[in-house]
């Protein structure tokens, strides 16, 4: 199993621009979650998904969109990109459908806006 | 307002001896918690989680405690080993959403 995958590691943005941060995991879970953690910070919850076709907010949604067409996938995509959003992102899924318990995390995407 | 806290932005201690990790939090709500830990440039690793009805659970070197009259959890790993060094991160879950604290910086020197 290759577990959580994020792709890309890194990446540089300018204001304005939009793009999508892919997140696959292939353990078959049904609970898929979004965060970022910035400096000094602990990771805060961006979005969520219990199961394909089920997605909720988190604590700091705004201008972040998401969508879990398979259980297999659930990216994140900025729509237009603001230096307030640099930060790195993980994704994170777990076996269990009720909620978050026992998270696996995938290495994370590093995001600059400029 | 910030669910999660740990008051401690780092900690060193030796090793072979305790680590002593604490957390407090403010939301009644929470179902349970769970404890991370994060090495440089790699995602978080669970690492022991604990139900809001229990008081005590223990995995190996690690046991955490929970009070909730005091609303205050705490991580102890015996014995310390250098390996152990990173961050670690409390979290409060509940209604699907997890809360974290900002993370304790754990040092074991040799």
């Amino acid at each position: 199993n290759a577990g959580v995958t994020q792709t890309p590691k890194f990446q540089v943005l300018k204001t304005g621009q939009s793009m999508t941060l892919q997140c696959a995991q292939d353990m078959n879970h049904e609970y898929m979650s979004w965060y970022r953690q910035d400096p000094g910070m602990g990771l805060r919850l961006i979005h969520y998904s219990v199961g394909a076709g089920i997605t909720d907010q988190g604590e700091v949604p705004n201008g972040y969109n998401v969508s879990r067409s398979t259980t297999e996938d659930f990216p994140l995509r900025l729509l237009s990109a603001a230096p307030s959003q640099t930060s790195v992102y993980f994704c994170a899924s777990s076996p269990d459908s009720w909620g978050p318990n026992e998270q696996f995390f995938g290495p994370g995407t590093r995001l600059t806006v400029l | 307002d910030q669910q999660v806290k740990q008051n401690s932005p780092s900690l060193s201690v030796q090793e072979g001896r305790i680590s002593i990790l604490n957390c407090d939090y403010t939301n009644s709500m929470f179902d349970y918690f769970l404890w991370y830990k994060k090495y440089p440039a790699e995602g978080p690793t669970f690492l022991i989680s604990i139900s809001s009805i229990k008081d005590k659970n223990e995995d190996g070197r690690f046991t955490v405690f929970l009070n909730k009259s005091a609303k205050h959890l705490s991580l102890h790993i015996v014995p310390s080993q250098p390996g152990d060094s990173a961050v670690y991160f409390c979290s409060g879950g509940s209604n699907y959403k997890l809360t974290f604290g900002k993370g304790t910086l754990l040092t074991v020197n040799p």
